[in-house]
């Protein structure tokens, strides 16, 4: 089974600063990816960044980063340069391989971050 | 491109009424989804559909059916509607073959149920 454990409901940041959202997951795949969406208040979900277990770096994507530390479990993602827009509700999720193919998403509880002027 | 197109956006129902609600989507994906979203809970999969002609229960299946009628639609029913089941509703679907094809969502369905 496949848990996904963000422990900060909440989270505060000022524009322009930087900001680490946590992320720790438990699995017995030995392959998995790891993703985070972004959800505003508008309610659609966005797809921010992957990073796949076997990958040699850490996933970048323009000002999201996701800092994987297999070893700890954890795959944080930590976005620079907070923005207004960056206000909103973020899921980390997983997904892991099974047999021949792979299985669904599995979503935390999400951490909403407030960023402020 | 619409991407995945859920109907209707919102919906009241009262206790033991039925109902389906309807996604579509035109990329197409292999895999489609149904999530619900409750506070404090993240998203937590209903059933799934992992290719045309299969599906399968996800973590929260009971009170739910699903139907997967082509590649494009997969469909979710509420035969009696319980004020449990008062949730936001998402569909989605992914490309398949490869670990890291992200899930695009629809845009939601807001159900009350009273």
């Amino acid at each position: 089974a496949q848990k996904i454990t963000q422990t900060q409901p909440g989270m505060f940041v000022q524009e322009k600063e930087a900001v680490t959202l946590d992320c720790t997951y438990d699995t017995s795949d030995p392959s998995y990816g790891l993703f985070w969406y972004k959800q505003p208040s508008s309610g659609e979900m966005i797809f921010l960044i992957y990073q796949g277990s076997y990958d040699q770096q850490n996933a970048t994507e323009g000002r999201y980063s996701l800092n994987f530390q297999k070893a700890r479990k954890s795959a944080n993602l930590v976005i620079s340069a907070s923005q207004l827009g960056d206000s909103a509700m973020y899921f980390c999720a997983m997904r892991g391989r099974v047999n021949s193919g792979y299985s669904t998403l599995t979503f935390g509880k999400g951490t909403m971050l407030l960023v402020s002027p | 491109n619409a991407g995945v197109t859920q109907t209707p956006k919102f919906q009241v129902l009262k206790t033991g009424q039925s109902m389906t609600l309807q996604c579509a989507q035109d990329m197409n994906h292999n895999s489609m989804y149904w999530y619900r979203q409750d506070p404090g809970m993240g998203l937590r999969l209903i059933y799934y559909s992992a290719s045309e002609g299969t599906t399968d229960k996800g973590e929260v299946p009971n009170g739910y059916n699903v139907s997967r009628l082509n590649k494009r639609e997969f469909s979710l029913r509420l035969e009696s509607a319980a004020p449990s089941q008062t949730s936001v509703y998402f569909c989605a679907s992914s490309g398949q073959g490869a670990i890291g094809s992200p899930l695009h969502f629809g845009n939601g369905t807001r159900l009350t149920v009273t």
